[in-house]
């Protein structure tokens, strides 16, 4: 069974960092890309960034670049997304996802990231 | 970057047929996936590249993808079916993956 755990919300002030995580299990992180999306309150789905299957590449929503990094340690299952320069409008739940070329198959259950200013 | 155009809600009775549209610029010549959020809950993938469905979604779960609108079609809609869903493309801008703004199924 695929499970995705993510951690890390909290609250911050704006311009502070966080790093999130995702703990995988159910299937082998090196043979899948990882996303991660997010969800602002009350608002739809934005997805922020993804690594290659081969985790040599990694791509990123305007807003994201240059200011999060999208990374994995295949040894520990674990994926993350470290986060500097927070705003407000970063506020959002923000899911792990499996992706699977051009789709994505299975979403954790987020963790909340506030970003207070 | 492409944009996909979804009404913001659909009403439908229980033992109908809703059908949900997922607007955009040629769509019909990119795969559509379809995901379903109930609330308080995360996202499940419900249909892949236009109509395949994955393990365990309902037969009653359907899609289609043509010209300018691709639609997901849900028959006999239960009260379960209430969520908000989102279609989904793959585009080669500098967003590669984009979301439609999402219809909210009410099963009245």
């Amino acid at each position: 069974e695929v499970k995705l755990l993510e951690s890390g919300g909290a609250l911050v002030q704006a311009g502070e960092s966080l790093r999130l995580s995702c703990a995988v299990s159910g299937f082998k992180l090196s043979d899948f890309a990882m996303s991660w999306a997010r969800q602002a309150p009350g608002k739809g789905l934005e997805w922020i960034s993804t690594i290659s299957v081969s985790g040599g590449s990694r791509f990123y929503t305007q807003s994201a670049k240059g200011r999060f990094t999208i990374s994995r340690d295949i040894s520990q299952s674990m994926v993350y997304l470290q986060m500097s320069g927070l705003r407000g409008d970063d506020t959002a739940v923000y899911y792990c996802v499996q992706s699977q070329g051009y789709y994505d198959s299975f979403w954790g259950q987020g963790t909340l990231v506030t970003v207070s200013s | 970057s492409y944009v996909l155009t979804q009404a913001a809600s659909v009403s439908v009775a229980p033992g109908q047929t809703a059908k949900i549209t997922c607007g955009g610029p040629s769509i019909g010549s990119r795969g559509v996936h379809w995901y379903q959020q109930k609330p308080g809950q995360a996202p499940v993938l419900v249909i892949f590249y236009d109509s395949e469905r994955p393990s365990g979604i309902p037969e009653r779960f359907s899609g289609a993808n043509s010209g300018d609108a691709a639609t997901l079609t849900i028959n006999r809609v239960e009260v379960g079916d209430e969520a908000d869903y989102y279609c989904q493309v793959w585009d080669s801008s500098s967003v590669p993956r984009v979301f439609g703004g999402g219809t909210r199924l009410t099963v009245l």
